[in-house]
């Protein structure tokens, strides 16, 4: 069973562009979760979705924005970026809520 | 917001050694798990604890749980070499604007 697929490994932009990030869960799980992970504050939870729904959303502001579509596959979009949004930006899938979480390798972010 | 903070922040022991790391979280929680990641990658999960339990084990792992104490630990037996990595907890409480919440982690490092 392929893993948990995110896409691109590595993104460069510079402030004030906006970006998107996909992520493709492992086959049959419908729960797709986001997270930031910086040296400094850590890993921040983004968004949950489960069935095309959003379930939970953290304490970001609008820029950060996602959706899943009707095949489980999420996206993140982020707009007007900023230097502080340079991070690890993790996308993990899981069978429903409240289990435990498959996680992707990541995508690097650099805001220039 | 944080829910889950672990301590130590960083641990060096030698290989064969035991290792313990602690986790604390603020509010009541529907289950607690464990993660490892190694060097920037994605996270892997490592046992999940329900609110109901008091004690687990997986392989060289085990974990227990106070929820009078809103606290777990990990304990991890007869150290190796590729367990060198960074350990999170993180508490699901249920929902709301937390979904599943990371502490920021120990850096466990195994000596050879």
């Amino acid at each position: 069973k392929a893993g948990v697929t995110q896409t691109p490994r590595y993104l460069i932009k510079t402030r004030g562009q906006q970006v998107t990030l996909s992520c493709s869960p492992i086959s049959g799980h419908r729960s797709v979760s986001w997270y930031q992970q910086t040296p400094g504050q850590g890993l921040q939870f983004l968004f949950e979705y489960f069935s095309e729904t959003q379930r939970n959303k953290g304490n970001f502001p609008g820029r950060f924005s996602g959706r899943q579509f009707s095949n489980s596959r999420s996206e993140m979009n982020v707009s007007t970026l900023e230097l502080g949004d340079s991070a690890l930006y993790l996308c993990a899938s899981g069978p429903g809520p409240n289990e435990k979480l498959f996680f992707g390798s990541g995508t690097q972010l650099s805001v220039l | 917001s944080q829910q889950g903070e672990e301590d130590p922040q960083a641990l060096s022991i030698q290989e064969g050694e035991n290792a313990t790391m602690n986790c604390s979280y603020k509010t009541s929680i529907n289950n607690l798990q464990w993660y490892r990641q190694n060097s920037g990658r994605g996270l892997v999960h490592l046992i999940l604890i329900r609110s109901n339990e008091r004690e687990k084990h997986s392989g060289r792992l085990r974990v227990t749980l106070d929820t009078s104490k809103k606290s777990s630990s990990l304990l991890i037996t007869a150290s190796r070499a590729a367990d060198t990595a960074s350990y999170f907890c993180a508490a699901y409480s249920g929902g709301g604007a937390d979904g599943l919440t990371f502490g920021k982690g120990t850096h466990l490092i195994i000596q050879p």
